[in-house]
């Protein structure tokens, strides 16, 4: 079973918009933490926003906010005003056993972010 | 700070081969971790290194070997290169085992 599910191979979105991508887990271990990262067409993997599934409110970083959903296993990232060089990977990841120090962090298998002018 | 560097950026092998990655760190991490990245796919952890002086298998450790060497640095080494070993091979770095991950680079890995 997958444990990450991005279930948007590609997304597009007007510039100056804001655009949601979709991510839901599976886990049954009460501790864990949730990432999304970036990789633009360079390559390099750009961390952005973290979420601790204990944590009360939902995460942001600047224009970046994590919309938590806890019952529905779901962890969407939200963009708001996106820019051109949002054009990009986004990887949604989450890493158990927070506090048993589980070293297993499972990454989705993406969404591809065009930003248009 | 550099952050996490990785060499060689780019390497081609003939199959049988061997060669070692090379990451090193200067934020004075705990952890480090070693990933692939195939096409359409997301990262998949090959090895782990909790701590200077242990390392731990992860979720596609065949066909490859890790050393940490000191705090600083974490290799990988693919003593016999296979096509399927062609990849973008990632490491990463956290201050301790329930931090972020930081990326380098990556290297981009071709086994003809």
């Amino acid at each position: 079973a997958q444990k990450i599910t991005q279930t948007q191979p590609g997304m597009f979105v007007q510039e100056k918009e804001a655009v949601t991508l979709d991510c839901t887990y599976d886990t049954s271990d009460p501790s864990y933490g949730l990432f999304w990262y970036k990789q633009p067409s360079s390559g390099e993997m750009i961390f952005l926003i973290y979420q601790g599934s204990y944590d009360q409110q939902n995460a942001t970083e600047g224009r970046y906010s994590l919309n938590f959903q806890k019952a529905r296993k779901s962890a969407n990232l939200v963009i708001s005003a996106s820019q051109l060089g949002d054009s990009a990977m986004y990887f949604c990841a989450m890493r158990e056993g927070w506090n048993t120090g589980g070293f297993k962090t499972i990454f989705g298998a993406g969404t591809r972010l065009f930003v248009k002018a | 700070n550099a952050g996490v560097t990785q060499t060689p950026k780019f390497q081609v092998l003939k199959t049988g081969q061997s060669m070692t990655l090379q990451c090193a760190q200067d934020m004075n991490h705990n952890s480090m971790y070693w990933y692939r990245q195939d096409p359409g796919m997301g990262l998949r952890l090959i090895y782990y290194s909790a701590s200077e002086g242990t390392t731990d298998k992860g979720e596609v450790p065949n066909g490859y070997n890790v050393s940490r060497l000191n705090k600083r640095e974490f290799s990988l080494r693919l003593e016999s290169a296979a096509p399927s070993q062609t990849s973008v091979y990632f490491c990463a770095s956290s201050l301790d085992r329930r931090e972020t991950q930081y990326f380098g680079p990556g290297t981009r890995l071709l086994v003809l």
